[in-house]
């Protein structure tokens, strides 16, 4: 059964960093890319990039180039999303989700991590 | 960046009724399309790749059709399991991209 557990919830003053951690299990990690999703309190979901688990290729959303850093550990089949320089614009459940081949669909998902940014 | 617009914004459906959600993309996507549905305080869940193939373990009440830039995901038979909201996205180019949703409630 593939499965994506997620780190538990930050709550961290601005200007700070945070690191989140997806730990996957049940298929082959380093045949896959996973992508990181950005969804605040009743808004629409965006894409923040994806990292191919084999390689730690990446792809980024301009939007957020700058703010996020992916990275994977093979070893131990997680990723690893660094979100920098924190604002209350920051705050948001963030998602990672495993992302197919062509034609780049997300059909496995964490369970999302609530990130507030707050003094 | 394709802007994906979703209709309707929210819609109600009694027992048994079908509905339909549309989504058009800004510029054609080649069937680069899926649909998520979302409960809340959860994470979507995938019902729909390649504009009209059925996730695994989705029921079969659930189909999407469409092409170029205009998809449509229809739900025949509404149950109340089926109330959340329902999302395209497109994976035809980066950045990847997702409709604003449709909210979804049983009448």
């Amino acid at each position: 059964e593939v499965q994506l557990q997620q780190s538990g919830a930050e709550l961290v003053k601005p200007g700070a960093s945070v690191k989140l951690s997806c730990k996957t299990s049940g298929y082959t990690f380093s045949n896959y890319y996973m992508s990181w999703l950005k969804q605040m309190p009743g808004q629409n979901i965006e894409w923040i990039g994806n990292i191919y688990g084999g390689n730690g290729g990446t792809g980024y959303n301009q939007k957020f180039k700058g703010k996020a850093t992916l990275t994977v550990d093979k070893s131990s089949s997680t990723a690893y999303m660094d979100l920098s320089s924190l604002t209350s614009e920051d705050s948001a459940v963030y998602f990672c989700a495993r992302m197919s081949g062509r034609p780049h669909y997300f059909d496995y998902w964490g369970q999302g991590v609530m990130v507030t940014v707050s003094s | 960046d394709i802007q994906m617009t979703q209709s309707p914004h929210s819609l109600s459906a009694s027992l048994g009724e079908t509905v339909s959600i549309e989504c058009l993309a800004s510029e054609g996507i080649s069937n680069y399309l899926a649909w998520y549905q979302q409960k809340p305080g959860k994470s979507p869940q995938l019902l729909i790749y390649y504009a009209s193939s059925l996730q695994d373990g989705v029921p079969s009440r659930f189909s999407g059709s469409g092409s170029g830039t205009q998809y449509s995901l229809k739900i025949s038979n509404m149950q109340p399991e089926d109330e959340g909201v329902y999302y395209c996205q497109q994976g035809y180019k980066y950045p990847y991209t997702f409709g604003a949703g449709t909210k979804l409630e049983l009448k």
